[in-house]
């Protein structure tokens, strides 16, 4: 079945620096990435996500690049501001009826003023 | 609406009782899903439904038994549970098809004494 790592498990940056969060699968067949957003007591909230077909997307301050032949994606986030400090967990989906969405162990950012 | 909408928010039960944990959603999504979320951890896959049938059960122990009875309904329903039982439990709900989003109720933080 699938698996996916993702590093580091905390980061610590201060606020306006960029932060990167790198992620790896081991399905071939995994074709939807997204990334969620978690903080703390809260739900887990979509922030972008990624499809096979495409290396690259951005929104705003957040963008998501796939290397399907390596297997990994990364999350980067530009000029970080301290509402992003959340827990961030990539994951990995190979089912094309619905999402059987593997997570990753999850980054746990810290934005610091 | 773009809600997914769990209750009860908390829940303690002691090792003998029987309880049901509850999932509503209005966005028309056809497929649903149950979470696991310990503490520090990522979320795991329980169940999946997809067209009110359960398509998928990731080795759930029978102690667990889901249920839909609708297209925007989806119950949990407990008995016998362990202490190691206690965690946070996400309904999620998505659109069939290929990839989209996953949207994330709040949880129900569950408690077995």
């Amino acid at each position: 079945g699938e698996n996916v790592e993702q590093h580091p498990s905390t980061l610590s940056v201060q606020e306006g620096d960029s932060a990167v969060i790198k992620c790896t699968y081991s399905d071939s067949a995994s074709n939807y990435f997204p990334w969620y957003k978690q903080e703390l007591g809260k739900r887990p909230q979509l922030i972008i996500d990624i499809r096979s077909n495409v290396g690259e997307k951005k929104d705003q301050r957040i963008a998501v690049t796939l290397n399907k032949t390596a297997k990994h994606f990364s999350l980067h986030i530009t000029e970080t501001q301290p509402e992003d400090s959340a827990v961030y967990f990539c994951a990995a989906s190979s089912n094309g009826g619905y999402n059987k969405l593997i997570f990753g162990a999850g980054t746990r950012l810290a934005v610091h003023p | 609406d773009t809600e997914v909408t769990q209750t009860p928010k908390h829940l303690v039960m002691g090792m003998t009782n029987k309880k049901s944990l509850k999932c509503e959603q209005h966005m028309g999504h056809r497929a649903m899903y149950w979470y696991k979320q310990k503490a520090k951890k990522p979320p795991e896959l329980m169940f999946v439904y997809s067209y009110e049938k359960l398509s998928i059960n990731e080795s759930v122990p029978s102690r667990f038994s889901p249920e839909c009875p609708n297209s925007s309904l989806l119950n949990l329903h407990l008995h016998a549970l362990q202490p190691e039982d206690s965690a946070l439990y996400l309904c999620a709900s998505s659109q069939s098809g290929l990839n989209t989003e996953a949207f994330f109720g709040q949880g129900t933080r569950l408690t077995v004494v």
